[in-house]
């Protein structure tokens, strides 16, 4: 069973940093791309950046780009979000998602969610 | 960057057939995949491809595309269909990006 497990969100300053991790199980983790996506409470879902299956390809939407950094872990099945230089806006719940095909970069098909780790930016 | 354009609320009665809808310049050369998301819980994926449903989606979904829109219908909806839908695609312009629609939040009367 594909399971995605997030933690790491907690309440932080503006300018503040943080970590999010995102434990995969039950699936090939060096396969697959696999993407974080936010949600403000209340709101619509936003894409936030992908990682390939090697790791060596990252994109992100312009929002965070320059501040946040995505990378993985083969050895531990891990996925992380490096988030520096918090801002309000960047308050939502994360979601880690994993691809549907496989070693494709472009797959916008998220067949495996979490449920998502909150990060609240407040001062 | 691409957008993509979904109707805010779409309601149906009980039984009968919507269709919800998703529009994008990114439509044009990708069909989109869909979520449904319920209060409180992750989004699940229900439709990808030109019309394809994941395991455990009932055939009363189904998926089109003509230009640059595509449209979920389902047919005979159910009470528990009641929840919010989002599109998304892959952002043909010179980003590098996958978008999401607004969604669309269907109520079943």
């Amino acid at each position: 069973e594909v399971q995605l497990v997030e933690s790491g969100g907690v309440v932080v300053q503006p300018g503040g940093s943080l970590r999010l991790s995102c434990a995969a199980s039950g699936f090939t983790f060096d396969d697959y791309t696999m993407h974080w996506v936010r949600q403000v409470p209340g709101k619509g879902l936003e894409w936030v950046s992908l990682i390939d299956w090697n790791g060596r390809i990252t994109y992100y939407v312009d929002s965070v780009k320059g501040r946040f950094t995505i990378s993985r872990d083969h050895s531990k099945d891990s996925l992380y979000l490096q988030m520096n230089s918090l801002r309000t806006e960047d308050t939502a719940l994360y979601y880690c998602a994993k691809a549907y095909h496989s070693q494709t970069i472009s797959s916008f098909t998220f067949d495996y969610w979490g449920l998502g780790t909150l990060v609240t930016v407040s001062s | 960057s691409s957008e993509l354009t979904q109707d805010p609320a779409v309601s149906v009665a009980l039984g009968q057939t919507v269709r919800i809808t998703c529009q994008g310049d990114s439509l044009r050369r990708n069909y989109p995949s869909w979520y449904q998301q319920k209060p409180g819980q992750a989004p699940i994926l229900v439709m990808y491809g030109k019309n394809s449903r994941p395991s455990g989606i009932p055939d009363r979904f189904s998926g089109s595309s003509s230009g640059n829109t595509a449209s979920l219908t389902i047919t005979g909806a159910q009470a528990e269909d009641e929840a919010d839908f989002y599109c998304n695609s892959w952002d043909n312009s010179d980003n590098n990006a996958v978008v999401f629609g607004g969604g669309t939040k269907l109520t079943v009367l």
